[in-house]
């Protein structure tokens, strides 16, 4: 799977929107960017996920760029409870041999809400 | 609530003791995963099954154990371990394997473990 490249922290003020960045520039054609974040002493949840158009759901954006080497997860309205580590992957769409949709785990973005 | 429950939420043990973790998903899905999280460290996937067939074990070490009897529970016994086996261990399942668009995991709150 092509690594990614998050910073290792960000803060952002209760209210607003909150935007992690991520590099995959190594990305290939059949890999998807997906976003997981865990809260502290919980297990990863799932947030969304993409191939190259951009999308939304009830919790979170994703704006991929045109070259997919890189990628933004939008939080609008943060709230303390997005208070986590924001996991940005990248992962293979196989599902034969080692191709199985592996998710690999880089350090994540600490994101701090504050009031 | 994710629909997988893990038992038990914490767990203390000593080097020389036997203890099992248990995982259940209420989801229908067919594949389930451990992953071992050390302090400061990602996530590090151990094994994978898939309609109860293991087809990956990452390196782990034989004191290390898992046991899938049905598409349901997954369990991970554990003997003879080592203080640096200390970590939360979380359980996740998906719909199938395949990645892509498709099967995204669905994890448990963990088992907090400490080796003595």
């Amino acid at each position: 799977d092509a690594k990614t490249t998050q910073p290792p922290s960000m803060d952002c003020a209760e209210g607003r929107a909150a935007n992690l960045p991520c590099n995959h520039s190594t990305i290939s054609g059949n890999e998807y960017v997906y976003w997981y974040r865990q809260i502290h002493s919980q297990g990863p949840q799932y947030i969304i996920h993409g191939l190259k158009n951009n999308e939304t759901n009830e919790m979170a954006s994703l704006i991929i760029t045109e070259d997919r080497k890189s990628s933004t997860l939008i939080l609008p309205h943060a709230t303390l409870r997005d208070t986590a580590v924001y996991y940005c992957i990248v992962r293979v769409a196989g599902a034969g041999g080692t191709s199985y949709g592996k998710l690999t785990f880089g350090q994540g973005t600490i994101l701090t809400v504050h009031p | 609530e994710t629909g997988v429950t893990q038992t038990p939420r914490h767990l203390v043990m000593g080097m020389t003791n036997k203890k099992s973790l248990k995982c259940e998903q209420h989801l229908g899905h067919n594949a389930m995963y451990w992953y071992k999280q050390s302090a400061k460290k990602p996530l590090e996937l151990m094994f994978v099954y898939s309609l109860e067939e293991r087809v990956e074990n990452n390196s782990v070490p034989s004191r290390f154990s898992p046991e899938c009897p049905n598409s349901s529970h997954l369990f991970l016994h554990l003997h003879t371990l080592q203080p640096e086996d200390s970590a939360l261990y979380l359980c996740a399942s998906s719909q199938g394997l395949a990645g892509g668009g498709l099967y995204e995991q669905y994890f448990g709150p963990g088992t907090r473990l400490t080796v003595t």
